[in-house]
């Protein structure tokens, strides 16, 4: 069946320097995409969302690209901080069924 | 911004009872609010869909005689255990969608914690 999923299951990186976090996507006829940060213990928080229409989308100090050619998702992090170790999810919102699919989360672990 | 309380924040009982978790919705309406469950360093799994005023819709594999749930309100949602077991041990996470906002923006609650000794 249709499914989101992760390519790499932690990530460690430098405090200061860039994080990029993957997902693959399989349904195509998903037409939006969110990114999503979760603390230990705490529920999923917003980070950024990007719609099928579009292959880039730019925060504060976040990036999220899209590639619907190879159905790939993409976040960058830019100089992270301690603050951003959490686990991150990819979810995908398709408009026929309203409903959201999260993928298999990544934990992001950031050396001081 | 859209605000979801969730309580409580953790429950610990004994195998056998019932739990009843709610989900609110501060400063909107909520016709549509959602119900996952998460594992430990799993994903979240989307239980059910409720429906303000009407039935819940259930995933595939979901019992809804287990997962009671009621939206009586359009801020307010309640998911019950029913005959919590341990293997009901988990991470519940309730999301709402704004009646009037962005229709593929869910909000978040913190979650609650169930543990059933």
């Amino acid at each position: 069946g249709e499914s989101v999923g992760l390519h790499l299951p932690t990530l460690s990186v430098q405090e200061g320097d860039n994080s990029i976090i993957n997902c693959a996507y399989s349904n195509s006829a998903s037409d939006y995409f969110i990114w999503y940060k979760q603390e230990s213990g705490k529920g999923p928080q917003f980070i950024i969302d990007i719609r099928s229409n579009m292959d880039k989308r730019q925060g504060q100090r976040v990036t999220v690209l899209l590639n619907k050619t190879v159905k790939h998702l993409s976040l960058q992090i830019a100089a992270t901080q301690p603050g951003d170790s959490a686990v991150y999810f990819c979810a995908e919102f398709t408009g026929a069924n309203s409903k959201l699919t999260f993928g298999k989360g990544i934990t992001l672990s950031v050396r001081p | 911004g859209a605000v979801v309380s969730q309580h409580p924040s953790r429950v610990i009982c004994k195998s056998g009872t019932s739990v009843k978790i709610e989900c609110r919705s501060l400063d909107f309406q909520a016709t549509t609010m959602f119900w996952y469950r998460q594992f430990p360093k799993q994903s979240l799994m989307l239980m059910a869909t409720s429906n303000e005023g009407s039935k819940a819709t259930y995933e595939q594999g979901v019992e809804k005689d287990k997962f009671l749930i009621n939206h009586a309100s359009l801020t307010l949602s309640t998911l019950t255990v029913t005959s919590a077991h341990p293997e009901d041990s988990s991470f519940y996470i309730c999301s709402a969608r704004d009646r009037y906002g962005v229709q593929n923006i869910q909000y978040f609650g913190a979650g609650t914690r169930l543990s059933v000794l």
